[in-house]
């Protein structure tokens, strides 16, 4: 497939090598915020989520720490492998009438060097 | 797992041709939302709907059009296409449109115009 995001950000790792993506959110009124995972001409895919009245949480392999104070996402891939390699979003969540699209931040490719 | 389905996976239109695009939600999920994915772009958020009313607006032009039928597929209507619209089209749906219902996303549409 096609691939998205050509003139992304580039993080490059080594395989078994931790990966740490970060992520600038824009409104401090967000509450909710989620980790995707885009492979060449896929559907962006869950990864994790975290509310705001937290700032870790961690899922299988990875972990997500959030800083309110200065608005800042930071994705952690433990044991970085092949498969791993995309283009990471991070999103935002606006509380709006109960009803919520994403608002999706400028995402980062991860190219993992075997 | 049954995921959403989107329909076409590939169309090529001319500039001022219409064009529908397809969703078929995850079974029992109610609520659909559409993005918009330019070149090296993040997801923009478009519209959605949740139990066939449209539930939020974003950045959808008056070009497009949108709606969700009975059995909670949505169409995409797009006219008068122009070349900026070409860009990957993705449809997600959740159980409910509640913050921290996760949104599941199709493999996507690809839309050319030439």
């Amino acid at each position: 497939g096609e691939s998205v995001g050509l003139h992304l950000p580039t993080l490059s790792v080594q395989e078994g090598d931790n990966s740490i993506i970060n992520c600038a959110y824009s409104n401090s009124a967000s509450d909710y915020f989620i980790w995707y995972k885009q492979e060449s001409g896929k559907g962006p895919q869950f990864i994790i989520d975290i509310r705001s009245n937290m700032d870790k949480r961690q899922g299988q392999r990875v972990t997500v720490l959030l800083n309110k104070t200065v608005k800042h996402l930071s994705l952690q891939i433990a044991a970085t492998q092949p498969g791993d390699s995309a283009v990471y979003f991070c999103a935002e969540n606006f509380p709006l009438r109960g009803n919520t699209p994403l608002v999706f931040g400028k995402g980062t490719r991860l190219s993992v060097i075997a | 797992a049954a995921g959403v389905i989107q329909s076409p996976r590939h169309l090529i239109k001319e500039k001022r041709e219409t064009a529908t695009l397809k969703c078929y939600p995850i079974p029992r999920h109610d609520t659909v939302y559409w993005y918009q994915q330019g070149p090296g772009q993040d997801p923009q958020f478009l519209i959605s709907f949740y139990e066939k009313m449209q539930s939020d607006k974003g950045s959808i032009p008056d070009r497009f059009s949108a709606q969700q039928f009975s059995d909670y597929h949505s169409e995409l209507n797009m006219s008068s296409l122009e070349l900026g619209d070409s860009a990957l089209y993705f449809c997600a749906s959740s159980f409910r449109p509640f913050q921290g219902d996760e949104q599941y996303f199709g493999p996507g549409t690809r839309l050319t115009v030439t």
